[in-house]
């Protein structure tokens, strides 16, 4: 039973374009979400975040938006760099419980 | 501030060996939790300890075990591995001060585990 779901595995974008992760999840419970980076052989790194209070979250060149009627969370980085050619795992958590669920991921390749 | 230190960083086992994986999470930090990155099945919770305590678990066969130490080191112990067990386990570890809201959790390199 996949709660949290991100239906593409790979991402390809232009540098300087705006790159748009998408993430679907089926448990109405998930009160908080995340996005994470990670490359390899090192462990998955915060990126941002959003309670399911609010609907936007922004930092820096990432902003995350939440649609809880649609159960649709998605990462927008913008402009996107070399850099941030990654894997990018979206995951959600029902507050004090600790337990991140994880979506597949999807590998993003900014191409210069 | 060290991050989090997992060892060791590669193993390769046989089906039907143990194995213990260790995690020293950020000092002062008193959560650990474990997680299982396999291709199929992506990144699967597995426990979270506090205070020497499993405070959660995951799905997960009772073959997957761990423990926590008073100086919140943590290890987690697969017996009677199976080819599928074959996956990065990723450690986390978390302040876990603020109940009711969740608290970031910063992730080790992971370890490496191929069962032959």
């Amino acid at each position: 039973d996949q709660q949290v779901k991100q239906n593409s595995p790979s991402l390809s974008v232009q540098e300087g374009r705006i790159s748009i992760l998408n993430c679907d999840y089926t448990n109405s419970m998930f009160d908080y979400f995340l996005w994470y980076k990670k490359y390899p052989a090192e462990g998955p790194t915060f990126l941002i975040s959003i309670s399911s209070i609010k609907d936007k979250n922004e930092d820096g060149r990432f902003t995350v938006f939440l649609n809880k009627s649609a159960k649709h969370l998605s990462l927008h980085i913008v402009p996107s760099q070399p850099g941030d050619s990654a894997v990018y795992f979206c995951a959600a958590i029902v507050q004090g419980a600790q337990k991140l669920v994880f979506g597949q991921g999807t590998r993003l390749t900014i191409n210069p | 501030k060290a991050g989090v230190t997992q060892t060791p960083r590669y193993l390769i086992k046989t089906r039907g060996q143990q194995v213990t994986l260790s995690c020293s999470p950020i000092s002062g930090h008193r959560s650990v939790s474990w997680y299982q990155q396999t291709p199929g099945q992506g990144l699967q919770f597995l426990f979270e300890y506090f205070s020497e305590t499993q405070r959660n678990k995951g799905n997960f066969p009772g073959r997957f075990s761990g423990r926590q130490f008073s100086n919140s080191r943590s290890e987690m112990n697969v017996s009677t591995l199976e080819l599928g067990d074959s996956a990065l386990y990723l450690c986390a570890s978390s302040p876990r001060v603020t109940s009711g809201l969740y608290n970031e959790q910063f992730f080790g390199p992971g370890t490496r585990l191929t069962v032959l």
